[in-house]
């Protein structure tokens, strides 16, 4: 169902940086749409971390990173904290399907 | 800005429900507004969303079976589900998709905090 793909999972030691990528197509991520990564602790709501490629809203630590190139885009955390143990979820527009899609999800080990 | 829900619970197959999304801090009508679903233990699903101007956009998961609207007097967002089935069974957030320029900028800023819905058979 998705048409994003991330990796299942990724771990890494406190402190460290880890990368989560988003592989998309020519018709979202390649096409010119926006990526978009969202955090989502067990049992609550997503809440909104990269929007646009590359920008942080307000209150979100500069540890979160986000690029984009071609038709895929990546999330980086540094200075990984325990804290960061959480779903990570990229998401962009698809022209051909006409829809709003979301990667496949990532959990974040630390 | 804070988007509270209301609704959802149990419903055996075949039957219809609606949830509400009460909005504070913002005028929902002034932006677009979505509902959003994850299944247990899967990723998130783009269900439908409500242009400011333009008619509502659906999956085609829920094309048919589902409407979503608003009360601009409540400043409220609802999801009107009939025709359910086990593969609704999902947790729903409404969440709210800001605009600039009368256009969508394609991300959901504020979420609700979901509610389950479950279908049985």
């Amino acid at each position: 169902q998705s048409v994003l793909t991330q990796p299942p999972s990724v771990s890494g030691a406190p402190g460290q940086t880890i990368t989560i990528s988003c592989t998309g197509s020519s018709s979202n991520i390649g096409a010119g749409h926006d990526v978009h990564w969202y955090q989502q602790l067990p049992g609550t709501a997503p809440k909104l971390l990269i929007r646009e490629n590359t920008n942080r809203p307000s209150g979100v630590p500069d540890r979160f990173s986000g690029s984009k190139s071609g038709s895929s885009a990546s999330l980086a955390i540094s200075g990984l904290q325990a804290d960061d143990e959480s779903d990570y979820y990229c998401q962009s527009y698809d022209i051909r399907l006409r829809t709003y899609v979301f990667g496949t999800g990532t959990r974040v080990t630390v | 800005v804070n988007l509270v829900q209301s609704g959802g619970g149990f419903v055996k197959s075949g039957g219809s429900l609606t949830l509400s999304c009460a909005a504070s801090g913002f005028t929902l009508s002034d932006d677009y507004m979505a509902w959003i679903r994850q299944a247990p233990g899967r990723g998130l699903e783009w269900i439908a969303s409500l242009p400011t101007l333009a008619d509502a956009m659906y999956a085609d998961s829920v094309k048919g079976r589902f409407t979503i609207s608003r009360d601009s007097a409540k400043n409220s967002l609802f999801l009107h589900m009939t025709s359910l089935t086990a593969e609704d069974t999902a947790v729903y957030f409404c969440a709210r998709d800001p605009i600039a320029v009368s256009r969508s900028l394609f991300y959901f800023d504020y979420w609700g905090q979901g509610t389950l819905v479950t279908v049985s058979s």
